[in-house]
């Protein structure tokens, strides 16, 4: 069955530090990994894709893949009260449609 | 707003209810989906269409039956309904597969079954 694992927390971090958020995945056939942010009551976000090993930077967002370990991060610098939410990873392959999602970890940003 | 709207944003119906839900999607996309999110378990994807056609089987119960009549919307026919199926409804659309799979939601329907 193919998975994808996240540490459903809370994580806990102070305003203004960096949250780091992680997530593996087991088929090794994923290509396409994606971050989505979901506030509570609210529908999922789409703030992160990556496909290539290594970083992507987006503002605040950094994403971070690793194929051969079949791990993927996501990194948020100068944390904000507002970051508060579930962080839920995705991966799919690049020959279907289907997402496969994590449950999400949960960031609390205290003040 | 992502682009993706769905009808109704709540929903409180008896087991022996038909009812319909509605997504609209703005954003001239080829694939549409429909996910199940409840409590403490990832989102369940139940169907997908592509360009009108329904492609990947997901086992989801016959009392949920898709439609879509156009590229750009889908319906969730619901009848007999169990109160496990109370849950969040999100519908997303996406381009396509791999690298165009970058799936954007609308804002859900609660659904509550009695």
């Amino acid at each position: 069955q193919k998975e994808v694992e996240q540490n459903s927390g809370p994580l806990s971090v102070p305003e203004g530090a960096i949250a780091s958020l992680n997530c593996t995945y087991s088929d090794r056939v994923s290509q396409s990994f994606f971050w989505y942010r979901q506030y509570s009551g609210k529908s999922p976000e789409l703030i992160m894709s990556i496909y290539s090993n290594g970083d992507k930077e987006d503002g605040r967002f950094t994403a971070q893949l690793n194929k051969a370990s079949q791990y993927v991060s996501l990194l948020i610098r100068d944390s904000q009260p507002s970051d508060s939410a579930t962080y839920l990873c995705a991966v799919t392959r690049n020959s279907g449609y289907a997402l496969n999602f994590g449950k999400g970890t949960s960031l609390l940003v205290t003040p | 707003e992502t682009g993706v709207t769905q009808t109704p944003r709540h929903l409180v119906m008896g087991m022996t209810n038909k009812k319909s839900l509605k997504c609209e999607q703005h954003l001239g996309h080829n694939a549409m989906y429909w996910y199940k999110q409840s409590a403490k378990k990832p989102l369940e994807l139940m169907f997908v269409y592509s360009l009108e056609e329904r492609v990947e089987n997901n086992s989801v119960p016959s009392r949920f039956s898709p439609e879509c009549p156009n590229s750009s919307h889908l319906f969730l026919h619901l009848h007999t309904l169990q109160p496990e199926d109370s849950a969040l409804y999100l519908c997303a659309s996406s381009e396509g597969t791999g690298r165009l799979n970058e799936q954007f939601f609308g804002p859900g329907t609660r659904l509550t079954v009695l």
